[in-house]
């Protein structure tokens, strides 16, 4: 158990709606990532987040946002969703903001768009 | 051409021998990450490397900085080692292989 939790598992939703991914990070990790895995694309930074303030950003569309509360829990919001949005998107987690800190990822939440 | 690649993409083999997979960089780094993902999806990671070599168990990561090179190897491979193993490298964001699907035969 990474201690990373992310809700929900699976979301099928239509196009042009908005959905709504969180992530609770694992206790003392002050860093969350969000990262995107299509199927012919392998993992895609999206962007991260450092103690509520955005740290690095991406490959993140417009039409998706995040952001990061004072309880370090992380939301990404993906808004007028299209097919090829569906994908299984990670969160991960690090007490440090830099590559040299170890990652801790939660399951992902598999995202269906028809 | 990809800042970090891996070689192979598929590779495929019977249990008990000695695998290797291999991740080139042309990123600037502070840290190098293997990552392993089941076929369930969720990701575990195995190792971070910023110089010299580390082992956990049945599994050996080493990395060349001069040379921009990083080597995953498992001994005595078993069939629970099939997955896909991912390696990301960077000083602050991570760019991330496109993996490589280990599959071991009984």
């Amino acid at each position: 158990d990474s201690g990373v939790t992310q809700t929900p598992k699976h979301l099928i939703t239509a196009t042009g709606q908005r959905v709504t991914l969180r992530c609770s990070p694992r206790s003392g990790d002050l860093s969350v990532y969000w990262y995107q895995q299509s199927l012919d694309q392998g993992l895609q930074f999206l962007i991260q987040y450092y103690n509520g303030e955005e740290r690095a950003k991406g490959n993140i569309l417009e039409r998706f946002s995040a952001q990061q509360f004072p309880d370090l829990h992380s939301e990404l919001n993906l808004s007028s969703l299209e097919l090829g949005d569906s994908a299984l998107y990670f969160c991960a987690s690090s007490v440090g903001w830099a590559a040299d800190s170890p990652l801790h990822f939660g399951n992902g939440t598999r995202l269906t768009v028809t | 051409k990809n800042e970090v690649e891996q070689s192979p993409q598929n590779l495929t083999a019977q249990e008990g021998e000695f695998i290797t997979i291999n991740c080139s960089y042309s990123v600037g780094i502070s840290a190098l990450h293997w990552l392993q993902q089941h076929p369930g999806g969720g990701i575990v990671s195995l190792f971070m490397l910023s110089s010299g070599k580390k082992k956990h168990g049945r599994l050996i990561a080493t990395i060349n900085i001069q040379e921009k090179h990083s080597s995953l190897h498992i001994t005595a491979s078993h069939p629970r080692d099939s997955a896909v193993y991912i390696c990301a490298a960077g000083a602050q964001k991570l760019v991330f292989g496109q993996g490589t699907r280990l599959t071991i035969n009984p």
